[in-house]
């Protein structure tokens, strides 16, 4: 089963609500991701936890804010969006953390529209 | 650095026609690690392939091809006898390793796969 879930599908908010994006994996995988992907632009990584532990922070802005609080599990918290963060999140999972073979799971993508 | 380049922008095709996505990766590394995602409109990127930089057979499964051709950095997927399902974006992505843990994909810029009837 490769299977990761993500909720909501699509999340429409304003500039100063707060919301939570969530990502599931249940193959005991060991690093998770997010990922944001504008329209026809490839994945762009965020965030990645190994073992549960946040090892990297592509320079995202602090309105973005990871948690995994366990190891199937990781959330993205969202706080004072701007419009240019509409975007597809991505979320993904990959077996193990130190050999660039691992393969990365995609889940199916919460869609975000920031008014 | 890692780059990868999918020159090919958009392709448009009749159904049951042959169709290739062109895939050039640069890499300083001696081991690394190629894959290839499909994502269509529904916007989940559905793993198709991983292929290591040791093996350089090409691997059909089912109506899918790939050719790695180290000698010309490519790796390159033909979808023979192409079906309106096969419509997506495919993106060809390099494996690699970040510093503080976590696998970095490169990705290319995709190439949209139109197939009409």
């Amino acid at each position: 089963d490769t299977e990761v879930t993500q909720t909501p599908k699509h999340l429409v908010m304003g500039m100063t609500n707060k919301k939570s994006l969530k990502c599931e994996q249940h193959m005991g995988h060991r690093a998770m991701y997010w990922y944001k992907q504008k329209a026809k632009k490839p994945p762009e990584l965020m965030f990645v936890y190994s073992y549960e532990k946040l090892s990297i922070n592509e320079s995202v802005p602090s309105r973005f804010s990871p948690e995994c609080p366990n190891s199937s599990l990781l959330n993205l918290h969202l706080h004072a969006l701007q419009p240019e963060d509409s975007a597809l999140y991505l979320c993904a999972s990959s077996q193990d953390v130190d050999r660039g073979s691992e393969t990365q799971y995609f889940g199916p993508g919460t869609r975000l529209l920031v008014l | 650095a890692q780059k990868v380049t999918q020159a090919q922008t958009e392709i448009s095709v009749v159904e049951k026609e042959d169709v290739t996505l062109d895939c050039v990766y640069e890499t300083r590394d001696t081991t690394y690690y190629l894959f290839w995602y499909k994502q269509p409109p529904s916007g989940e990127l559905v793993f198709l392939i991983r292929r290591n930089s040791f093996d350089e057979q090409n691997e059909i499964s089912g109506r899918y091809s790939w050719n790695f051709q180290k000698s010309t950095s490519s790796f390159n997927f033909t979808i023979t006898a192409s079906q309106v399902v096969d419509s997506a974006v495919y993106f060809c992505a390099l494996g690699g390793i970040l510093t503080g843990g976590g696998n970095k994909l490169t990705f290319g810029t995709g190439t949209q796969l139109k197939v009409e009837l």
